[in-house]
């Protein structure tokens, strides 16, 4: 099925390791991004890439660094994990910036202990 | 600042109507959304609404926007154990960058 597909699913990290969620779209979006989800609290835009190429700041980067690798794939790291990124996230793509919602992602569940 | 407000949570009985507000700030925002979430999954596109438009129906939703109070709500007749799950109101951000201010999120508790 056409769609945003994130991996892993779940991940468990130590303080301090790193990892990378990757994300892929198959429905020639231009515009993708990430979030994270805490309770009570929405999401909350880390990065995002408006179109191939081009990558900038959301409300919470901090600690993150992302790679647009080509159109259909924006990659999330985390370089250093802290406890507070303890969160669920979620890549979402759309089709052009600035324009008609987004398709998401089934999110990773991220554990840092 | 931009902001996106909801009440966190909602109870209703099955076979009522069950009513989601949201209040916004950018008066200028040409389209609005209503995403929902089931547990331990993405969030969907639910229903949206052009700026022009006072209501939207669409089979059991009904969206209503007030633009001069900037308030958006989401009408869900008949409500059933499947409708439960949380609904995030969302607007664009300000300036063309493609980013999407979503609300808190409302839990909505269908009980049967």
């Amino acid at each position: 099925n056409a769609g945003v597909t994130q991996t892993p699913k779940f991940q468990v990290l130590k303080t301090g390791q790193s990892m990378t969620l990757q994300c892929a779209q198959d429905m020639n979006h231009n515009s993708m991004y990430w979030y994270r989800q805490d309770p009570g609290m929405g999401l909350r835009l880390i990065y995002y890439s408006a179109s191939e190429g081009t990558t900038d700041k959301g409300e919470v980067p901090n600690g993150y660094n992302v790679s647009r690798l080509n159109k259909r794939e924006f990659s999330l790291r985390l370089e250093s994990a802290a406890p507070s990124q303890t969160s669920v996230y979620f890549c979402a793509s759309s089709v052009r910036q600035g324009g008609w919602g987004y398709t998401f992602g089934s999110g990773t569940r991220l554990t840092v202990v | 600042g931009e902001d996106v407000e909801q009440s966190l949570f909602l109870s209703v009985r099955e076979g009522d109507s069950s009513v989601i507000n949201c209040t916004y700030t950018d008066s200028s925002s040409t389209y609005l959304y209503w995403y929902k979430q089931e547990p331990g999954a993405g969030l969907q596109l639910l229903t949206y609404i052009f700026s022009n438009m006072d209501m939207k129906q669409d089979q059991r939703l009904t969206v209503l926007l007030n633009k001069k109070d900037k308030h958006l709500s989401l009408r869900i007749a008949d409500t059933q154990t499947g409708d439960s799950a949380i609904y995030f109101c969302a607007e664009p951000s300000s300036g063309n960058t493609g980013k999407l201010i979503f609300g808190q999120g409302t839990t909505l508790q269908v009980k049967p």
